[in-house]
């Protein structure tokens, strides 16, 4: 069966602007969550989305958005990009909202602003 | 939030078994014990997770103690491939669903 698919894997932009993650998740799972990884903070969560919802949100500034679409694919969005939003980008699914579950993760997506 | 304590690293030698220990004293009756692992230029993968008692599954087993304070993660019989940072986390109804990476444990493996 599938994994977890981010694209675009690898991903090159310019401080000021705006980039667009996408993440798909395993089928049958509805629980899709965000998470940054970078070698000074380790990983982080950015947020987690179930049906559509936002169910948590880490403690990143407002310019880190997300969505959930109703096949529960998700998207992420950064804009007015830093320096520091220099990262890998992972995307998880998982079943359902239970803290029972166990999580998949995709590759990631590597993110490079200059 | 309940936190884990984990060594930062650890060495084992192939097809010797591994046992990788977590330390969570304030860990509340209703935490799940999760373990994942990253290995180099991937995503984390799950390995196993627990509740009270212990759990085997096809990659690992998790040694849960009676008091819930500590978890061991055991490989049976270490590869090369198992080599990667080992993550015990807790999950809570306070985080919902939001794994707290700490450091974990840099697995090393000799041949």
């Amino acid at each position: 069966k599938a994994g977890v698919t981010q694209t675009p894997r690898y991903l090159i932009k310019t401080r000021g602007q705006q980039v667009t993650l996408s993440c798909s998740p395993i089928s049958g799972h509805r629980s899709v969550s965000w998470y940054q990884q970078t070698p000074g903070q380790g990983l982080q969560f950015l947020f987690e989305y179930f049906s559509e919802t936002q169910r948590n949100k880490g403690n990143f500034p407002g310019r880190f958005s997300g969505r959930q679409f109703s096949n529960s694919r998700s998207e992420m969005n950064v804009s007015t990009l830093e320096l520091g939003d220099s990262a890998l980008y992972l995307c998880a699914s998982s079943f359902g909202s239970n803290r029972g579950y166990g999580y998949t993760f995709g590759s990631g997506t590597r993110l490079t602003v200059v | 939030d309940a936190k884990t304590t984990q060594p930062n690293s650890m060495e084992s030698n192939e097809e010797e078994p591994v046992h990788l220990p977590c330390n969570h004293s304030t860990i509340s009756g209703t935490d799940y014990i999760h373990w994942y692992r990253q290995l180099p230029s991937q995503g984390p993968e799950y390995v196993i997770h627990g509740l009270t008692s212990n759990v085997n599954n096809r990659m690992a087993s998790l040694a849960i103690a009676e008091d819930r304070k500590s978890s061991t993660l055991i490989l049976h019989r270490a590869t090369l491939r198992d080599a990667a940072v080992y993550y015990c986390i807790l999950l809570n109804n306070n985080a919902g669903n939001m794994l707290t990476f700490g450091g974990g444990t840099r697995l090393m493996v000799k041949p």
